[in-house]
């Protein structure tokens, strides 16, 4: 089945400090990526939707200069947390998705587990 | 924008009962309704998933049915087992939105040996 890669699965870091979460698609091609944000018991929120070549949509409320979000290839979409703060700390998934689109059949990664001390 | 309401946020059954899990939709437009598995520290899985063309699908001891007309669709387990106490979380997705998917809360199920 396909095979969603995300990387680092923890990571720590000081405030104010930038953070990189890539997430890659193993086995597929995937002109989507979605990223999305999970507090601890909760449900999955949708932070922004990447296309391969071209910019992000954001959620609304979802600050755009804080989540940035690089879609350079078919298999690789990066999201960084720029000046990270405490509030930041969270469980970031990626998921992308299989063709055809119609089919809107997302995997997801194993997660991101950030903490900002 | 889409809505997904998603009841009950737990559920406690006995080994070999059945759980169901139901969740409503705001979006008339919405034709796309997955069902996602999280077992902790998890991944979510995708477990079974049915469109607005259909009315019910079943995938051995899991079932899905949509009432279209009512906006809701539901979960179905049968003959429960301890391995199915998981984070269940349902969608929604439609067509004109980069078929975003809009979750549920999530329902953890117990399974009670």
């Amino acid at each position: 089945g396909a095979v969603v890669s995300q990387h680092p699965s923890w990571v720590i870091c000081k405030s104010g400090t930038s953070v990189k979460i890539e997430c890659r698609s193993l086995d597929f091609q995937a002109t989507t990526m979605f990223w999305y944000r999970q507090f601890p018991k909760q449900s999955l929120m949708l932070m922004a939707t990447s296309n391969e070549g071209s910019k992000a949509t954001y959620e609304q409320g979802v600050e755009k200069d804080k989540f940035l979000i690089n879609h350079a290839s078919l298999t690789l979409s990066t999201l960084t947390v720029t000046s990270a703060h405490p509030e930041d700390s969270s469980f970031y998934i990626c998921s992308a998705r299989t063709a055809p689109v119609y089919k809107n059949i997302q995997y997801f990664g194993a997660g991101t587990r950030l903490s900002v001390l | 924008g889409e809505n997904v309401e998603q009841h009950p946020s737990t559920l406690s059954v006995q080994e070999g009962d059945s759980a169901v899990i139901k969740c409503t939709y705001s979006d008339s437009a919405s034709n796309y309704f997955p069902w996602y598995k999280q077992e902790l520290g998890k991944r979510p899985q995708l477990i079974i998933d049915i469109r607005s063309n259909v009315g019910e699908k079943k995938d051995q001891r899991i079932a899905v049915t949509l009432n279209k007309t009512a906006k809701h669709f539901s979960l179905h387990i049968t003959e429960t087992q301890p391995e199915d106490s998981a984070v269940y979380f349902c969608a929604a997705s439609w067509m004109d939105s980069s078929y975003k998917l809009i979750f549920g809360s999530g329902t953890r199920l117990l399974v009670r040996p």
